[in-house]
């Protein structure tokens, strides 16, 4: 079965300017998530989708950040414009419906690195 | 307070040796806990999940629960070097599949 996939692996992009980040899920995993994992820190849940509705996005920066899941399958995280801050791991998730997992395990991509300078 | 406390180390220990990890929390309302094994560059992966007080084993890894208290442990037996990675915790409550994560814990296995 093949894994999350997340494009670009890395990015540098300057403060004030746009980006965007890709995810393909798991085939058949109705639920994504975008996680934010700041060097020496957790992942901190950006927003979770079920199939291509927003379930949970209290944590996401609405100002600069945005989201979509496009058919319920990919999914686009942008930021415009980045701050410095924004500079972290971009980690992607996804899980399959609850009633066939009681762990309900999340399985996470790669990850892109953004470096804002 | 954040709700979950987790001790970053860095930890380093010798090959063979037990390691212990530890996280708090203080939210009473965390039902499930899970650990996961963060390999440099990499996404985290689950290693253990358990919902109940008490221990829970998997080859040469125990998940201990202990929910009066607030506390849990993932313990790691003859340790080998390619254990070594960041071991985060984490926990979601009953019917919300957000996880909240701790800060990560940095071990190193020696030859």
């Amino acid at each position: 079965e093949a894994g999350v996939a997340q494009s670009p692996r890395y990015k540098i992009i300057e403060k004030r300017q746009s980006v965007a980040f890709w995810c393909n899920p798991i085939s058949g995993h109705a639920t994504l998530y975008w996680y934010q994992q700041i060097l020496g820190q957790g992942p901190k849940l950006l927003i979770q989708f079920q199939n291509n509705g927003v379930v949970d996005d209290s944590q996401l920066p609405k100002d600069r950040f945005s989201a979509e899941r496009l058919k319920g399958v990919d999914s686009t995280l942008k930021i415009q414009p980045a701050k410095l801050e924004d500079s972290a791991v971009y980690l992607c998730a996804s899980s399959s419906p609850p009633r066939t997992s009681i762990a309900n395990e999340q399985f996470f991509g790669p990850g892109t690195r953004l470096t804002v300078l | 307070q954040k709700e979950v406390e987790q001790d970053p180390g860095p930890l380093s220990v010798p090959e063979g040796a037990i390691v212990s990890l530890n996280c708090t929390y203080s939210n009473s309302a965390f039902q499930y806990f899970m650990w996961y094994r963060q390999y440099s560059r990499k996404g985290p992966e689950l290693l253990m999940y358990t919902y109940s007080s008490g221990n829970k084993e998997d080859g040469r890894f125990t998940a201990q629960v202990d929910k009066s208290s607030k506390y849990i442990s993932l313990f790691i037996r003859d340790s080998q070097p390619s254990d070594s990675a960041t071991y985060l915790c984490a926990m979601r409550t009953f019917g919300n599949e957000k996880l909240t994560f701790g800060t990560g814990t940095r071990l190193t296995i020696i030859p």
